[in-house]
């Protein structure tokens, strides 16, 4: 399959800071981007939905603020989250597909905030 | 109702024999079917895709889709240990891009 590569895989940051996670397609060209984000044992969680060249769509409940979404080209898109906390430790996933193609996840990144 | 819903499990299963994996939806415009594996700590991985009712086989896995009944299934012949993991169906439906994930089914091989 196609690969999706996210980095970093683990960050440690302590709270009140902003930590970026990036999301690159390698190998092929993404259209759409999703963010996931999932708590231990718990499903996959839809935060944001992001376009090339347009603004992400954020699902009910998740602040737009304070996780920032950027899709600036077809191979990267960026999350950013602001003004971190320990509430925010979790998992976060990226997936991409190209034109409504199979999705590929990238390895996800864990996010400590101390 | 869910719109994509999965027996959480565990299912246990002995080495060597059939897994069973189940999913329906509740979209009847949904147009593509996915199955993907996430090992605990990691990220999903894509098994299989799925679009036209019927089976589809590759290796040991064929998913089978009934879109009549909104229903699809991830079969595992000759279960390995290193099958043990968590299953998730997707779903797309429409013309738009976003995939809707069930809860996850657990399956466990045991020796």
């Amino acid at each position: 399959g196609a690969v999706v590569s996210q980095h970093p895989s683990r960050v440690i940051c302590k709270s009140g800071t902003s930590v970026k996670i990036e999301c690159r397609s390698l190998d092929f060209q993404a259209t759409t981007m999703f963010w996931y984000r999932q708590f231990p044992k718990q499903s996959l969680m839809l935060m944001a939905t992001s376009n090339e060249g347009s603004k992400a769509t954020y699902e009910q409940g998740v602040e737009k603020d304070k996780f920032l979404i950027n899709h600036a080209s077809l191979t990267l898109s960026t999350l950013t989250v602001t003004s971190a906390h320990p509430e925010d430790s979790s998992f976060y996933i990226c997936s991409a597909t190209a034109h409504g193609a199979e999705a590929f996840f990238g390895q996800g990144t864990r996010l400590t905030v101390v | 109702q869910k719109e994509v819903e999965q027996n959480s499990g565990p299912l246990s299963v002995p080495e060597g024999a059939i897994a069973s994996l189940n999913c329906t939806y509740s979209d009847r415009g949904s147009q593509s079917f996915f199955w993907y594996r996430q090992y605990s700590g990691k990220s999903p991985e894509l098994i299989m895709s799925i679009y036209s009712n019927g089976d589809k086989e590759d290796g040991r896995f064929t998913a089978q889709l009934n879109k009549a009944s909104q229903y699809v299934s991830l079969l595992i012949r000759d279960s390995q240990p290193s099958d043990s993991a968590t299953y998730l169906c997707a779903v797309r439906t429409g013309g738009g891009n976003k995939l809707t994930f069930g809860t996850g089914t657990q399956l466990k091989v045991e020796l």
